[in-house]
């Protein structure tokens, strides 16, 4: 049974770049769910994905932006990335709409933008 | 605005001591509680969690002590083990809120 996969699993970009974040949910899950955990912090909340729609969205800014597709699958895209996006990016997936404190995580994607 | 507080920040434990760490929430609508496990380098996995209608659960070794009054609960990590080294974290949501997520604490069990 295959769980959360994201790609990649590191990447570096410079100021003022785009990036774009890549997540395949566990086998059966619908919803995908992104957070962004800095070093030393706890996730943060950006937001979830069920039906292709953005259903909740945390305190970012526009610039962060995603997209489910029919495979259930996610991307996350960033946009004039700042030295402060650099963190972890984590992907976690779910079933239903309704929301769940039982995700399951992906290990994550590290932006580090210079 | 923080919703969950977690202390300690970092802990650390002999082995076969108990690990105890404690949480603090706002929002009095959450209605589950769970507990996550990180090791370096992985997503965090969920350890255990409780809903606010019993005081206490029980998983092996790790048990969630749960004061709604108080709104505040905490992990127990009994007969701690090196294994258990991870960072921890205590995190709450509804039906119609996300999951929030303490800052961590960073567990060493020792021998």
């Amino acid at each position: 049974d295959a769980g959360v996969t994201q790609s990649p699993t590191h990447l570096i970009k410079t100021r003022g770049q785009q990036v774009t974040l890549r997540c395949s949910p566990k086998s059966g899950h619908d919803t995908v769910s992104w957070y962004q955990q800095a070093l030393g912090q706890g996730p943060q909340f950006i937001f979830q994905y069920y039906e292709e729609e953005e259903r909740q969205r945390g305190n970012f800014p526009d610039r962060f932006s995603g997209h489910q597709f029919p495979n259930y699958s996610s991307e996350l895209n960033v946009n004039a990335l700042l030295l402060g996006d650099s963190a972890l990016y984590l992907c976690a997936s779910s079933l239903g709409p309704k929301n769940t404190g039982e995700l399951f995580f992906g290990e994550g994607s590290r932006l580090t933008v210079l | 605005q923080q919703q969950v507080k977690q202390s300690p920040q970092s802990l650390i434990v002999q082995k076969g001591g108990i690990s105890i760490i404690n949480c603090a929430y706002e929002n009095t609508a959450f209605d589950y509680f769970p507990w996550y496990q990180q090791f370096p380098g992985k997503g965090p996995a969920l350890l255990i969690a409780i809903r606010p209608d019993v005081s206490e659960k029980k998983e092996g070794r790790f048990t969630i002590s749960f004061n709604k009054s108080a709104k505040q609960f905490s992990l127990h990590i009994m007969d701690s083990q090196p294994g258990d080294s991870a960072t921890y974290f205590c995190a709450a949501n509804s039906g119609n809120t996300p999951l929030v997520f303490g800052k961590g604490t960073r567990l060493s069990v020792i021998a």
